[in-house]
């Protein structure tokens, strides 16, 4: 079944602790995007990367890392969180030349 | 400074009372609008893709429209599984591919 899988799906954290959201498709797609979803702010992107090792910033990008060392896989690092960045995150991926983006199933953070 | 705007925020609707949902946007060259729709705790499903002013894309019951500075979505004789947030999305030509910008969602309850 084609889709995109985040992990976790639900995580409660402290502050200053060191995390990461991994986000894998199994669909070749060249492209992978990570937003954030905040009541009265809809749908923010992060960072997106348009393959392998290729990555760029979107809206809000202070405070997370991301990586594509596999063209499958495009994690979310944050170093140090913090409680701003409590929200529901979401990992997408869509094939090069096309814009239908497949979304993941969320990612709920807490951080205290 | 948004770039997206969507109207209204909320719609209820009685089963069967048509409507539309609009989506305004200031990008100085667009690429592509593309519509979501978002249940409760899941991603976004892609819906619709535009490109130019004029073309329609109809699934179901639905309808998007796209003129130079807004979209619409009509929703025809809605029924209560049509019940979900309606996102709208841009692409500005000359920004990377996958770069996209959403609105905050419009939020559509449809009742019995």
């Amino acid at each position: 079944e084609a889709q995109v899988t985040q992990n976790p799906r639900y995580l409660i954290t402290v502050t200053g602790k060191k995390l990461t959201v991994t986000c894998s498709q199994n669909m070749n797609h060249e492209y992978m995007s990570w937003y954030r979803q905040d009541p009265g702010l809809g749908l923010r992107q992060i960072y997106y990367s348009m393959n392998v090792e290729v990555t760029d910033k979107g809206d809000v990008p202070e405070g997370y890392k991301v990586s594509r060392k596999e063209k499958r896989n495009f994690p979310l690092i944050l170093e140090s969180p913090s409680p701003n960045q409590t929200s529901l995150y979401f990992c997408a991926s869509s094939p090069a030349g096309a814009y239908e983006q497949y979304f993941g199933p969320g990612t709920r953070l807490t951080v205290t | 400074e948004d770039q997206v705007t969507q109207s209204p925020e909320a719609l209820r609707l009685q089963e069967g009372e048509s409507s539309s949902l609009n989506c305004s946007y200031t990008v100085s060259g667009l690429r592509g609008l593309f519509w979501y729709r978002q249940d409760p705790g899941k991603g976004p499903e892609f819906l619709f893709t535009l490109y130019s002013a004029g073309e329609e894309k109809e699934k179901e019951r639905l309808k998007a429209t796209l003129t130079k500075k807004e979209s619409f979505l009509h929703i025809t004789a809605p029924k209560p599984e049509d019940s979900a947030t309606y996102l709208c999305a841009v692409q500005r030509r000359g920004s990377t591919l996958g770069r996209l910008y959403f609105g905050r969602g419009t939020q559509l309850t449809v009742w019995p």
